[in-house]
């Protein structure tokens, strides 16, 4: 089983819609939980963190459910400039390396 | 954040031949990464660079393949050695944020093998 698994999509979905991503994790030791941002032909970039307490970040909210062994990443408001591929991250306690998800691609339509 | 240049940002080269990939950053960091990302696939650790040892490579990658230098805390290098056309790839640095674990990433090296 992989370490970490999201829907690849793709997600097209029209300017000004609400679109959630999904991601689960294998390892139940699992400590920190990023949403990262690939744009086409360019490196990945952190969008956020991911805290048990969920937060929020202007139209964008992650939260996670330890119990349940799952990340989301939610986008209101969607622009044009969101169309981009969403990374889940995973670290492991104790590891110092990050395991990525495979990406969810977004593509917002005028 | 740090900022990380990588240089080169792309080639072209031939089977057999070898490339070293450079990594800069503009602050000391303890640990650097490198990643492989292939043609529409997501980012493989390769090896964790530490300045003063030895690189740790992860499972499937040996060193004669890749080998890295870490001379000292802003600086690195990654060869791919005796290429193949498999080894065509992008190839990122990356170092570590130093509050959750987050990591900051290189703009990359896009290597095409002919």
């Amino acid at each position: 089983r992989k370490e970490v698994e999201q829907d690849p999509g793709p997600f097209n979905v029209p300017e000004g819609a609400t679109v959630a991503f999904n991601c689960t994790y294998s390892n139940s030791a699992s400590q920190s939980f990023f949403w990262y941002r690939q744009d086409c032909r360019k490196e990945p970039k952190l969008l956020m963190s991911v805290y048990s307490s969920g937060n929020e970040d202007g139209r964008f909210t992650a939260q996670l459910n330890r119990a349940s062994q799952y990340i989301s990443l939610l986008i209101r408001d969607s622009k044009l400039s969101d169309s981009a591929t969403y990374l889940c991250v995973v670290i492991r306690t104790g590891a110092n390396n990050l395991f990525f998800g495979t990406g969810t691609r977004l593509t917002v339509i005028p | 954040s740090a900022v990380i240049s990588q240089k080169p940002s792309r080639d072209i080269c031939q089977r057999g031949t070898s490339l070293t990939i450079q990594c800069q950053v503009d602050s000391q960091v303890t640990m650097m990464f490198w990643y492989r990302q292939q043609p529409g696939q997501s980012l493989t650790l390769i090896a964790t660079a530490n300045q003063g040892s030895e690189a740790t490579y992860e499972s499937g990658f040996v060193i004669d393949k890749f080998p890295i230098s870490r001379p000292n805390l802003t600086f690195s290098t990654l060869t791919v050695s005796n290429m193949s056309p498999e080894d065509s790839s992008i190839y990122l640095c990356s170092v570590e944020g130093g509050v959750g674990y987050e990591q900051y990433f290189g703009p990359g090296t896009r290597l095409t093998v002919t």
